[in-house]
């Protein structure tokens, strides 16, 4: 299986600052169709996991632009412009590359 | 509107079973993959199952192979978990989720907690 490793665990951020979290994987994520099937996922506290980022760097409807996704072959990044306190909550990383889908172990954003 | 609601979680004994049932609406269910993820009290998300649009094709975690069982109910937009042998690990919350072919979840339900304690 791949194992998605995210970086780091914790991240207190002030408001209105960026933010920054990666995920790095065990096996090249580029499939042999040529797509990347690296997606982000947001779980606000007491809420199910929510799509934020599809195959890399794709923003899924009604998610607001300060977040994006940029990476390749192993390192991905998921970037906040500018933190909303909205955005608290554990963001992961996920893989459908191969079979089974695997997850990070989730990185956890708080306000200062 | 998509939605998918998951039901049938609970308390039950180590060695029980239990059956969810994720129904879903807003959507043709016959035309997509569904999967089960599920997330243990504090801990990650981990991939359980998955099927295919017509039922044929099944898979499962290796933890969860021979004790669990997927299925659907396309007439009846439903997905299923059938839980069998069930231990304390198995304590989590479960998702039912749609997958795109785009490699992703779109859709989550809210989830449903099972609890495996004597």
């Amino acid at each position: 299986d791949i194992v998605m490793t995210q970086t780091p665990l914790s991240s207190p951020v002030t408001l209105g600052q960026p933010a920054s979290i990666s995920c790095r994987s065990s096996q090249s994520l580029v499939h042999s169709d040529g797509n990347t099937y690296l997606s982000w996922l947001q779980q606000r506290p007491g809420q199910p996991p929510r799509l934020l980022i599809y195959k890399n760097s794709n923003r899924f409807s009604g998610v607001p632009d300060r977040f994006s996704g940029s990476g390749a072959g192993t390192d991905f990044t998921l970037k906040i412009s500018r933190v909303e306190p909205e955005d608290v909550g554990v963001y992961y990383c996920m893989q459908a590359t191969q079979f089974p889908i695997t997850f990070g172990q989730g990185t956890k954003l708080q306000i200062k | 509107e998509v939605q998918l609601v998951e039901s049938g979680g609970g308390l039950v004994q180590p060695g029980g079973s239990l059956r969810l049932s994720c129904a879903a609406s807003g959507f043709i269910f016959s035309s997509y993959w569904m999967h089960w993820v599920r997330q243990a009290p504090g801990e990650g998300l981990v991939w359980i199952s998955r099927i295919n649009t017509d039922g044929s094709s099944t898979d499962y975690a290796g933890s969860v192979k021979g004790r669990f069982t997927i299925s659907r109910d396309n007439a009846k937009n439903t997905l299923y978990l059938q839980m069998d042998s069930l231990r304390a690990e198995d304590t989590a919350v479960y998702y039912c989720a749609r997958r795109l072919a785009s490699g992703t979840y779109d859709y989550w339900g809210q989830g449903t907690l099972v609890t495996v304690s004597s």
